[in-house]
């Protein structure tokens, strides 16, 4: 699986939108882009995936690029309960998810 | 109630004691995963169970022992367990265990070992 590169923390205010960034400059043809969450003392949460369109659901957008070599998550209204650990996955269809340590995303009043 | 359950929330157990988690997804799905999240580390697949079947066991050393009746409940039981076993172990499901990285996880058990 590609390895994956997020910045270990960001800060967000309330109501503004979150662009939490993603590099994965190795990932292959058939490796989908996945997003988790982790809000503190909780099991991960699923957020999004996709393979190289753009992305859209209740909870975020993912925005690829055409090279496929680098992804953003957007959580385009951020509220406190968004602080968490944020978990970019490249993941191919014989592979296991395995978390690295994320992105931890503070959003403060 | 829907989703992924997890009792007990938290356990306090001493390293001869033998104790056991309980895991039960209401989703419908067919995999099983248990992960352990120890503090400050990322989270550690332990044990995958496919249509109950288990299809990954990753070095996991004997003294945790998975158990998959059928596809709505995941046991993990515990003997002589040491100290820096302390961890929130965590339990997901999802449809399939390939093609299918949307898991739903449960809150977790925090384990404290004495």
């Amino acid at each position: 699986d590609a390895k994956t590169t997020q910045p270990p923390s960001m800060d967000c205010a309330e109501g503004r939108a979150a662009n939490l960034p993603c590099n994965h400059s190795t990932i292959s043809g058939n490796e989908y882009v996945y997003w988790y969450r982790q809000i503190h003392s909780q099991g991960p949460q699923y957020i999004i995936h996709g393979l190289k369109n753009n992305e859209t659901n209740e909870m975020a957008s993912l925005i690829i690029t055409e090279d496929r070599k680098s992804s953003t998550l957007i959580l385009p209204h951020a509220t406190l309960r968004d602080t968490a650990v944020y978990y970019c996955i490249a993941l191919s269809g014989y592979s296991t998810l395995t978390f690295g340590k994320g992105t931890m995303l503070l959003v403060s009043p | 109630e829907t989703g992924v359950t997890q009792t007990p929330r938290h356990l306090v157990m001493g390293m001869t004691n033998k104790k056991s988690l309980k895991c039960e997804q209401h989703l419908g799905h067919n995999a099983m995963y248990w992960y352990k999240q120890s503090a400050k580390k990322p989270l550690e697949l332990m044990f995958v169970y496919n249509f109950k079947e288990q299809t990954e066991n990753n070095s996991v050393p004997s003294r945790f022992s998975p158990e998959c009746p059928n596809s709505s409940h995941l046991f993990l039981h515990l003997h002589t367990l040491q100290p820096e076993d302390s961890a929130l172990y965590l339990c997901a499901s999802s449809q399939e265990d390939r093609d299918a990285y949307e898991q739903y996880f449960g809150p977790g058990t925090r384990l404290t070992v004495t």
